[in-house]
């Protein structure tokens, strides 16, 4: 049972807006910042997004974040069959002094 | 560029202890800290805990499964990171990730497959 809530999967067809959703806590999310990553089958994560809404300069501007309270969202615009894959929001949790995921997103571009 | 190669693949048995090296290059290792993550198959990612790479401060996770089992160290002079887990058991079988940053993490290393089985 993982810290965050994530949805398990989320689908959406090729050119088109997905989001996916993160839900935590004041502990966590409401509190500290939150990371997104992308994660394909056999390969470590990827940075997407950091302290909330910040990509890496690497990162197409596709990929967004945002926070709201006690959420987050990712947002990836323009889909492509390349994004399939599975996304991870992580913050820290003052709590628990850990840093803390969810459980994950499979994304599946029709 | 910066990059994280970490240990190979390994096998233990139940009760074994595992020390997996996270080697760092392309920028100044003690600006950050490294932070290690495991991923069960099939599963989501873990945080373990991190380590301050200047002063070696460390923060584990605090769950049952991991009570004073964990612990991380650095060795400066060759920018590397170790994770140790000892009294391993089957459910420690997992990928283990060491990652840069202590709130977010980039880049990571490849993964360690660890397989533990009698």
């Amino acid at each position: 049972q993982s810290v965050l809530t994530q949805p398990p999967s989320v689908s959406a067809a090729p050119g088109q807006r997905v989001t996916i959703s993160c839900s935590g806590t004041s502990s966590n999310i409401g509190n500290n910042f939150v990371s997104w990553y992308q994660q394909f089958p056999g390969a470590a994560p990827k940075l997407l997004i950091y302290d909330n809404d910040k990509r890496p300069s690497e990162i197409p501007d596709r990929f967004s974040g945002s926070k709201s309270g006690t959420s987050a969202t990712l947002g990836i615009t323009g889909l492509q069959t390349g994004d399939e894959a599975d996304y991870y929001c992580g913050t820290w949790d003052s709590s628990l002094s850990a840093g803390v995921f969810g459980g994950g997103t499979k994304l599946t571009v029709l | 560029q910066v990059q994280l190669v970490q240990s190979g693949p390994e096998v233990k048995k139940p009760g074994a202890s595992l020390q997996v090296s996270c080697k760092a290059s392309g920028y100044t290792f003690t600006r950050h800290a490294i932070s290690w993550v495991r991923q069960a198959p099939g599963q989501g990612l873990e945080w373990m805990g991190r380590i301050s790479a200047y002063n070696g401060n460390t923060n584990y996770i605090h769950a049952q499964k991991f009570q004073g089992r964990v612990s991380m160290t650095t060795d400066t002079s060759t920018s590397t990171a170790f994770m140790e887990l000892r009294s391993l058991r089957s459910d420690d079988t997992a990928v283990y990730y060491c990652a840069r940053g202590s709130y977010d993490f980039t880049p990571w290393g490849q993964g360690t497959l660890v397989i533990v089985s009698s």
